[in-house]
């Protein structure tokens, strides 16, 4: 069965820490996709990554990076130099190539909060 | 662009009242999904559109859950006499052909009381 795990519920940082939220995901299927959203206050899920189970380049987009990795199933997100407005929620989903409408399935969330 | 918008913001109703929620997707996405997002369930599926295919509704929790798309664009989310743990954030999300990145609108907060 297929499931995301993200074990952490809470983090608390001050500005400028460096931060990992990790994700651990579960499949059977050999073709599948793998995303980060975020959840500011205002509520709206916001995409920042999507990654296909073929490309495990890690990736680097600002103070974003991810690093992928099949042998441990694991999708880990950093966000180097932390800021307050990186504080919200984040999620972690899956979705399988073989799954009717490719629908995502979430992890809990990580709950972000960087002080000043 | 503009991006997924949902009506109502934010609905209070009574126990026993039906309500619709509104998508309005991307323009040119084709495929549209729902999802609940609760405190105690987190984010769950509910029902995907793709096109003018039959939608997949294994992720509806009971019959009162219904959903329809109109014309390929608009589609509204019925729920028949709400129950309170019916309240939740519906959110909706819009992609181009699957399995291409959901985009999701702001989500209309239900309250059942």
């Amino acid at each position: 069965a297929q499931k995301v795990t993200q074990a952490q519920t809470e983090i608390s940082v001050v500005e400028k820490e460096d931060v990992t939220l990790d994700c651990v995901y579960e499949t059977r299927d050999t073709t599948y996709y793998l995303f980060w959203y975020k959840q500011p206050p205002s509520g709206e899920l916001v995409f920042l990554i999507r990654r296909n189970s073929f490309d495990e380049q890690n990736e680097i987009s600002g103070r974003y990076s991810w690093n992928f990795q099949k042998s441990t199933s694991s999708f880990n997100f950093t966000i180097t130099a932390s800021q307050v407005v990186d504080s919200a929620v984040y999620f972690c989903a899956l979705s399988e190539a073989n799954q009717a409408g490719t629908a995502l399935i979430f992890g809990k969330g990580t709950t972000l909060s960087v002080s000043s | 662009g503009a991006g997924v918008s949902q009506s109502p913001s934010n609905k209070v109703t009574e126990k026993g009242k039906d309500v619709e929620l509104r998508c309005d997707p991307i323009s040119g996405h084709t495929a549209l999904y729902w999802y609940r997002q609760s405190l105690g369930q987190g984010l769950e599926f509910l029902i995907y559109f793709q096109g003018n295919s039959a939608p997949d509704k294994s992720g509806l929790p009971s019959d009162r859950f219904s959903a329809e798309r109109t014309g390929g664009s608009v589609s509204t989310l019925t729920i028949q006499r709400t129950q309170q743990e019916d309240s939740a954030v519906y959110l909706c999300a819009s992609s181009a052909i699957p399995p291409e990145t959901q985009y999701f609108g702001p989500g209309t907060r239900l309250l059942v009381l």
